[in-house]
């Protein structure tokens, strides 16, 4: 079975300072997606970024970048030039590449933007 | 973008009955709609996943006659908890996807629902 592991129950950064959030997942198969969700307290879940296993190259969405490390099993996830909007729960995850699988949440990263 | 509406977006109920929450996907036909729950400061939980026109699969632990889910068309999902108890106080989320555009669009959702049993 597949495991999304964040070892960072908290974190903080300056305002405009760059933040790195971690992540580890474990698996057995080689096609997949993995992403980072942002959750503020609205609650709402919001798409930060999304990665293809099969890609080599890491994903960048405008500040947020991705450090994807597949023999490592490790996909971090950078936030350059921190907006007090950034401060939410980030959740790594994992989706298997296959139809209609279910996705795998890490436990979570709290955010916390210092003004 | 695709969007899921989720209702209602909170509930009260008493215990002892039941209480229905309805995701729909308003402008793409989801072939398979997941329930999430989600505790205070905790991660988002799969309760199960529901394929229109078939039972859901639902996950270890979670029971099947408590968290009755029906996916009766490729816009709505139905969450039932029945007989609630202060326990099933949680936050409810569902999200939808369609597999023929899972690449560009791998989950959408809704906004979730606060349950209070009292």
């Amino acid at each position: 079975a597949q495991t999304v592991t964040q070892s960072q129950p908290e974190m903080s950064v300056q305002e405009a300072e760059t933040v790195t959030l971690s992540c580890t997942y474990d698996t057995s198969e080689s096609d997949y997606y993995l992403f980072w969700y942002k959750q503020p307290p609205s609650r709402q879940m919001i798409l930060v970024i999304r990665q293809e296993a099969y890609k080599q190259q890491n994903a960048t969405e405008n500040r947020f970048s991705v450090n994807f490390q597949k023999a490592a099993k490790s996909f971090s996830l950078k936030i350059s030039d921190s907006q007090l909007g950034d401060a939410a729960m980030y959740f790594c995850a994992y989706r298997s590449f296959y139809r209609d699988d279910k996705i795998i949440f890490g436990k979570g990263t709290r955010l916390h933007i210092l003004p | 973008g695709a969007v899921v509406s989720q209702h209602p977006s909170r509930v009260i109920c008493k215990s002892g009955t039941s209480v229905k929450i309805e995701c729909r996907s308003l402008d793409f036909q989801a072939t398979t709609m997941f329930w999430y729950r989600q505790f205070p400061k905790q991660s988002l939980m799969l309760m199960a996943t529901s394929n229109e026109g078939s039972k859901a699969t639902y996950e270890q632990g979670v029971e099947k006659d408590k968290f009755l889910i029906n996916h009766a068309s490729l816009t709505l999902s139905t969450l039932t908890v029945t007989s609630a108890h202060p326990e099933d106080s949680s936050f409810y989320i569902c999200s939808a996807t369609r597999w023929d555009r899972a690449v560009d669009s791998p989950l959408h959702f809704g906004n979730g629902t606060r349950l209070t049993v009292t």
